[in-house]
């Protein structure tokens, strides 16, 4: 039984698309977070959410966007896509925002 | 502007080997260390952590090894299996910050030959 489960596992879209990646968790954790892989395997945060409180990276675009309809889930919703979002995006979780990190197996994003 | 730097970027040791990662860091108020193996197609996994109150952590096979005054920490992987090959992130988050603050290392792929 996954803990921190992604879907799609890969996804392939054209530039300009709207998509989103789903997160669910049953770690019963508070905290949630995305964070981004590059293509050369470095990790950066992009949002963490615990269901009080949003805090975005400054430096991820307007386009990306988290939504957390309950306790256990954490989407992300990404408009007009561009070819550098590609990218693999992990979801994690946290039982609070000083535990060790979670995370999903990551999905693929090609944008071509 | 990365406050964590890792070396090597990549790593072959022969199976029985020691495999050693290094990472310096920059910014004093870090107090968490932790190290994250990452296997092909998967997520990190969080392998072994240390708070800089001590010098040196072992779990297994896996230790971590801390110079405060260096701003330095290591992780050394003894007698390395092929089942180790995998890339290895150190990362860092300061006293009284989150993990929203984690910073990672930029990864080391380690490959162990058997």
């Amino acid at each position: 039984d996954t803990a921190v489960s992604q879907t799609p596992k890969y996804l392939v879209t054209q530039m300009g698309n709207d998509k989103s990646i789903k997160c669910e968790q049953n770690l019963g954790h508070d905290t949630m977070y995305w964070y981004k892989q590059d293509s050369k395997k470095f990790l950066k945060i992009m949002f963490s959410y615990n269901n009080k409180e949003l805090i975005i990276n400054e430096t991820v675009p307007n386009r990306f966007s988290p939504k957390s309809p309950d306790k256990a889930h954490l989407n992300l919703h990404i408009n007009s896509l561009e070819l550098g979002d590609s990218a693999v995006y992990f979801c994690a979780t946290a039982r609070g925002v000083y535990s060790p990190l979670h995370f999903g197996n990551g999905t693929r994003l090609t944008v071509t | 502007q990365q406050q964590v730097k890792q070396s090597p970027q990549s790593l072959i040791v022969q199976k029985g080997g020691i495999s050693i990662i290094n990472c310096a860091y920059e910014n004093t108020a870090f107090d968490y260390f932790p190290w994250y193996q990452q296997f092909p197609g998967k997520g990190p996994a969080l392998l072994i952590a240390i708070r800089p109150d001590v010098s040196e952590k072992k779990e297994g096979r896996f230790t971590i090894s801390f110079n405060k005054s260096a701003k330095q920490f290591s992780l050394h992987i003894m007698d390395s299996q092929p089942g180790d090959s995998a890339t290895y992130f150190c990362a860092a988050r300061g006293a009284g910050y989150n993990n929203n603050d984690m910073r990672f290392g930029a990864g080391t792929r380690l490959t162990v030959k058997p």
